[in-house]
């Protein structure tokens, strides 16, 4: 099972919006809408902050968005704040009846 | 709150084995299905394995399919990682997940323990 591909970094300047694609196979992120996102400050464990593509866990600031198209799905930060400054991967059920998480973005507040 | 507390990491030499624990509290343990996601230094996550809230249907990632034994025993609210065989590229910090209320994702996660694989 191949990782799905995340771009190694992206960043942007406070209040910006970004998005981070995660781009799997038909087999992973097309197949099914079981996409979470995690977000991984330094030092710390990750923290789930959308999960089925696009809904949001109690307590998660709105400006995290989460869409699918295709076999690419996203995560869009909007009015970027330096707390968001941190490690985002996504994560895909798969059709091997395991998760599979993608390689990881860095994003980083300007 | 949900607690996740792991334990049992240590420095091991290639080949040895060693069991990894996850004390959990604050929920109804056995409801859950759970998981081990690790992390190598430096380096992504890695999705390991998942077991089932009745200890049923435990599946792995191929990567340790065949050496590592995923348990729980819900009497103690307890989830293991039995790891045989080990390589110096399983070297990492392993961490303990809960499966999401909600939907499909790892919604409580523990801090994690460090496995050293090194002569």
């Amino acid at each position: 099972q191949s990782a799905p591909t995340q771009p190694a970094s992206v960043s942007g300047s406070p209040g910006q919006s970004i998005t981070l694609p995660c781009t799997g196979t038909s087999s992973d992120v097309g197949g099914y809408n079981f996409v979470s996102w995690y977000q991984q400050p330094p030092g710390k464990a990750p923290k789930v902050v959308i999960f089925d593509v696009g809904q949001r866990p109690s307590g998660v600031s709105n400006r995290f968005s989460g869409s699918k198209s295709g076999n690419t799905a996203s995560l869009t930060i909007s009015g970027l704040q330096a707390e968001d400054e941190a490690d985002y991967y996504c994560c895909s059920w798969t059709s091997s009846g395991t998760y599979v998480f993608g390689t990881g973005t860095k994003v980083t507040v300007l | 709150e949900v607690i996740l507390v792991e334990s049992g990491g240590d420095l091991v030499q290639p080949g040895g084995s060693l069991r990894l624990s996850c004390a959990a509290s604050g929920f109804i343990f056995s409801n859950y299905p759970m998981h081990w996601v690790r992390q190598a230094p430096g380096k992504g996550l890695e999705y390991l394995s998942s077991i089932l809230g009745d200890g049923g249907s435990p599946v792995y990632a191929n990567s340790v399919k065949g050496r590592f034994t995923i348990s729980r025993d819900n009497s103690k609210n307890t989830l293991y990682l039995q790891m045989d065989s080990l390589r110096a590229e399983d070297m990492a910090v392993y961490y303990c997940a809960r499966d999401g209320s909600s939907g499909w994702n790892f919604d409580s996660w523990g801090q994690g323990t460090l496995v050293t694989v090194s002569s």
